[in-house]
């Protein structure tokens, strides 16, 4: 079957360290994936994109990584800041019509 | 320039009813998803609306329809509601751009239906 697993646990982070994230999956072949932020009660705010050929991207204190081999994707916030605290979603695209398929999400709390 | 914007934001319905979810893509796009996230899950892709056609549809049964209009405003239409339709359903809006439509894609702030 297909999954899509992220670190189902919360993660604690202090501010001005590096959060990371993982993203596995199985039996996709995924032509891209895209990272989302969440917050409660509001829809997904598109962060990153990635595609099957990129090894690593990077937006202001976001970094990703997409390894095809081993089917994950790492996501880190460097120098994490309170206002960073939000679940962060992993998704898929496997299709030309953009359809997206996504983990369950990583809570990220991070502390002063 | 608005975004994605959906309407209720807040619905409240009984078992065996049937519910209307509103849709408002952002300006500039013709491509509209809906996605339903329970509650502490990812989204789960309903179906896809474009040019005024259903282009392509998740595990959901017939229960869930659809319909997108020519301004590309779109509804999402839940039958028989059963307790486990409680969620928040999230329409997604994408333009068509160098053949590939599902690049960027702009989420509204979601409709949270909870059926009793």
């Amino acid at each position: 079957s297909q999954k899509i697993e992220q670190n189902s646990e919360a993660l604690n982070i202090q501010e001005g360290k590096t959060a990371t994230l993982t993203c596995n999956y199985t039996n996709y072949s995924p032509a891209y994936l895209q990272w989302y932020r969440q917050d409660p009660g509001r829809g997904p705010v598109f962060l990153l994109l990635i595609r099957e050929n990129e090894k690593e991207k990077r937006k202001e204190r976001l970094k990703v990584t997409f390894d095809t081999t081993l089917k994950q994707s790492l996501f880190h916030i460097t120098a994490s800041q309170p206002a960073d605290s939000a679940t962060y979603l992993c998704a898929l695209v496997t299709d030309s019509w953009g359809k997206l398929q996504f983990g369950a999400g990583t809570q990220v709390v991070v502390t002063p | 320039d608005a975004g994605v914007t959906q309407s209720p934001t807040h619905l409240i319905k009984t078992r065996g009813q049937q519910v209307t979810l509103r849709c408002s893509p952002k300006s500039g796009h013709d491509t509209v998803s809906w996605y339903q996230q329970a509650l502490g899950q990812g989204p789960q892709f309903i179906f896809q609306y474009y040019e005024e056609e259903e282009r392509q549809r998740g595990n959901f049964p017939d229960r869930f329809s659809g319909h997108q209009f020519p301004n590309y405003s779109s509804e999402l239409n839940v039958n028989a509601l059963l307790l486990g339709d409680s969620a928040l359903y999230l329409c997604a809006s994408s333009p068509i751009a160098g053949g590939l439509p599902g690049e960027t894609q702009y989420f509204g702030p979601g409709t949270r239906l909870l059926v009793l």
